[in-house]
């Protein structure tokens, strides 16, 4: 049994491009979020997709967006990078919207900004 | 918004000893509390979790105490092994998001 999986592991881009980052939840999860992890820091909450629409929101900017497919897959798409924008980025799923069923995280993408 | 606080940023214990990490949250309606372990350069694994109608959980070497009063947490590992050194995260929610503390990096010394 497969669980989260993110792509690709390491990235690097140059300030004002754009990324997309690629989640696969864990078999049988059908809710994805996104956390951005800043270097010794604590995961902070980006967004979370159920049934194919973001549902609840962090305090992230518009530049960041994302997408959830039919499958359960999702992007996260990061616009206009910024230098700040650097840290890991990690997917996590679960069964259902709320925290009744606990959250899985995947190895995240590490996304660097030059 | 929830802002969870956790003490101590680092830890080093010798093996075999306890460690603790304490938490607090500010949200009154957060209702579930996990803590996650996460080695170098791994993904953040739940370790053990506690709801708000328990004041105590425990999993083998691992527990998890909950005071909603006071509106702390703490995670207590026993006989600590080198295999225990990590970082540790708590987090609190009250519905689709986890709030996270800054982590306590856990050392233990052979």
């Amino acid at each position: 049994d497969a669980g989260v999986t993110q792509s690709p592991t390491h990235l690097i881009k140059t300030r004002g491009q754009q990324v997309t980052l690629r989640c696969s939840p864990k078999s049988g999860h059908d809710t994805v979020s996104w956390y951005q992890q800043a270097l010794g820091q604590g995961p902070h909450f980006i967004f979370q997709y159920y049934e194919e629409e973001e549902r609840q929101r962090g305090n992230f900017p518009d530049r960041f967006s994302g997408h959830q497919f039919p499958n359960y897959s999702s992007e996260l798409n990061v616009n206009a990078l910024l230098l700040g924008d650097s840290a890991l980025y990690l997917c996590a799923s679960r069964w259902g919207s709320s925290y009744n069923s606990p959250l899985h995280f995947g190895n995240g993408t590490r996304l660097t900004v030059t | 918004g929830e802002n969870v606080e956790q003490h101590p940023s680092t830890l080093s214990v010798q093996e075999g000893d306890s460690a603790v990490i304490k938490c607090t949250y500010s949200d009154s309606a957060s209702n579930y509390f996990p803590w996650y372990k996460q080695e170098l350069g791994k993904r953040p694994q739940l370790i053990i979790d506690i709801r708000s109608n328990v004041g105590e959980k425990k999993d083998q070497r691992i527990a998890v105490t909950l005071n909603k009063t006071a509106k702390h947490f703490s995670l207590h590992i026993t006989e600590t092994q080198p295999e225990d050194s990590a970082v540790y995260f708590c987090a609190a929610s009250n519905d689709y998001k986890l709030s996270f503390g800054a982590g306590t990096t856990v050392t233990v010394r052979a």
